[in-house]
């Protein structure tokens, strides 16, 4: 079945600068790939997505890029924010959605 | 997106008994899932809960332990039967959303001692 590598497990950056995370699939028939935050305490948001006819997708600060050929998609915040602190899971979907292992994002004033 | 609501929002329960949760959505709904969250990890699908039949579970989740019930397109409950302090845990009900995207209630969470 699928499986999804995210990386890295813990990011810090200062107010401003930018954030990337990482993550990679397995299952070639995965054809979306949604990406998460959760606050504490919250449930996980859908931030932003992406379907495998696009290669990247951009709303405001945060964007996502994918690559088929290599099996990644990534998930870039540019001019962070300490309300940007959170941890994002990355998702990909064949038949179900199977999540990533988590990326704890903090952002320093 | 949808409003999806779940009861209770936690719980303290003894082992060897057993927790009902609800998930209620606002519209009708095809797909709908539930998942678990174990203190600071990632989210691992128990079962698809599908309407008019038996859920869909995935490996490592058997019926016994979690029973699913799906009576309509609005609703459907799990069930933690026989509870050991390992099932402490958050338990997420998700609802798929045309065409692709899916949403997240609140979380239900369980505490056994």
């Amino acid at each position: 079945g699928e499986n999804v590598e995210q990386h890295p497990s813990t990011l810090s950056v200062q107010e401003g600068d930018s954030a990337v995370i990482k993550c990679t699939y397995s299952d070639s028939a995965s054809n979306y790939f949604p990406w998460y935050k959760q606050e504490l305490g919250k449930r996980p948001q859908l931030i932003i997505d992406i379907r495998s006819n696009v290669g990247e997708k951009k709303d405001q600060r945060i964007a996502v890029t994918l690559n088929k050929t290599a099996k990644h998609f990534s998930l870039h915040i540019t001019e962070t924010q300490p309300e940007d602190s959170a941890v994002y899971f990355c998702a990909a979907r064949a038949d179900k959605l199977i999540f990533g292992t988590g990326t704890r994002l903090q952002v320093f004033p | 997106s949808a409003v999806i609501s779940q009861k209770p929002s936690r719980d303290i329960c003894q082992r060897g008994t057993s927790l009902t949760i609800q998930c209620q959505v606002d519209s009708q709904v095809t797909m709908m899932f539930w998942y678990r969250q174990q203190p600071g990890q990632s989210l691992t699908l128990i079962a698809t809960a599908n309407q008019g039949s038996e859920a869909t579970y995935e490996s490592g989740f058997v019926i016994d332990k979690f029973p699913i019930s799906r009576p309509n397109l609005t609703f459907s409950t799990l069930t933690v039967s026989n509870m050991s302090p390992e099932d402490s845990s958050i338990y997420l009900c998700s609802v798929g959303a045309y065409p692709y995207e899916q949403y997240f209630g609140p979380g239900t969470r369980l505490t056994v001692t």
